[in-house]
């Protein structure tokens, strides 16, 4: 059964520093789709990036990379140059593509505070 | 991106009583749309996949009758929560799939999320 593990309940990070932001994943899917949402306190889930299974490089958005380790089955996020903006729940989440079912799967969150 | 809109924002109800949430796609047809629960603090957990002109699919251990959806058009999804106790309480978030998505885009965007307090 698939399934989403983010390990690190709560994080700090100073301003203009860079944080990762830890997931692993596992799935028997060959196929699939990893995800990364920012939820600030207003409840919104905000997309910041994506990586598909058969990407080759790690997708970057910005500020935003993804670490992919698809034989360690974990797909980081570093944030860099960290804002007091980003202070706010990140969700990790995958959907199998091959089960064509457009599910998404979320890990338990992130709390990331930046600190002035 | 694709903007979905969720109305209302906030709902306080009363014991017993029904609560409609509205879910939009505001800028392009959603054939399927998902609806999502988060418990303070804690993870979204899918609720159940709404498909346009079909009944929706739920995910074990949710009640039917009591999360009813209705996908009666390709930009209107709703969650009717019925007979509403305390412990419906409870942030709902919905989504919507964005058809024709390719890889390397997010393929569901988001609603704002509903925060029902039954009192």
């Amino acid at each position: 059964a698939q399934k989403i593990t983010q390990t690190q309940p709560g994080m700090f990070v100073q301003e203009k520093e860079a944080v990762t932001l830890d997931c692993t994943y596992d799935t028997s899917d060959p196929s699939y789709g990893l995800f990364w949402y920012k939820q600030p306190s207003s409840g919104e889930m905000i997309f910041l990036i994506y990586q598909g299974s058969y990407d080759q490089q790690n997708a970057t958005e910005g500020r935003y990379s993804l670490n992919f380790q698809k034989a360690r089955k974990s797909a980081n996020l570093v944030i860099s140059a960290s804002q007091l903006g980003d202070s706010a729940m990140y969700f990790c989440a995958m959907r199998e593509i091959s089960s064509g079912t457009y599910k998404y799967i979320f890990g338990t969150g992130t709390r990331l505070k930046v600190l002035a | 991106g694709a903007v979905v809109s969720q109305h209302p924002s906030r709902v306080i109800c009363k014991s017993g009583t029904s609560v409609k949430i509205e879910c939009r796609s505001l800028d392009f047809q959603a054939t399927t749309m998902f609806w999502y629960r988060q418990f303070p603090k804690q993870s979204l957990m899918l609720m159940a996949t709404s498909n346009e002109g079909s009944k929706a699919t739920y995910e074990q251990g949710v009640e039917k009758d009591k999360f009813l959806i209705n996908h009666a058009s390709l930009t209107l999804s709703t969650l009717t929560v019925t007979s509403a106790h305390p412990e419906d309480s409870s942030f709902y978030i919905c989504s919507a799939r964005v058809p024709g998505q390719g890889r390397g885009v997010t393929e569901a965007f988001f609603g704002q999320g509903t925060r029902l307090t039954v009192v």
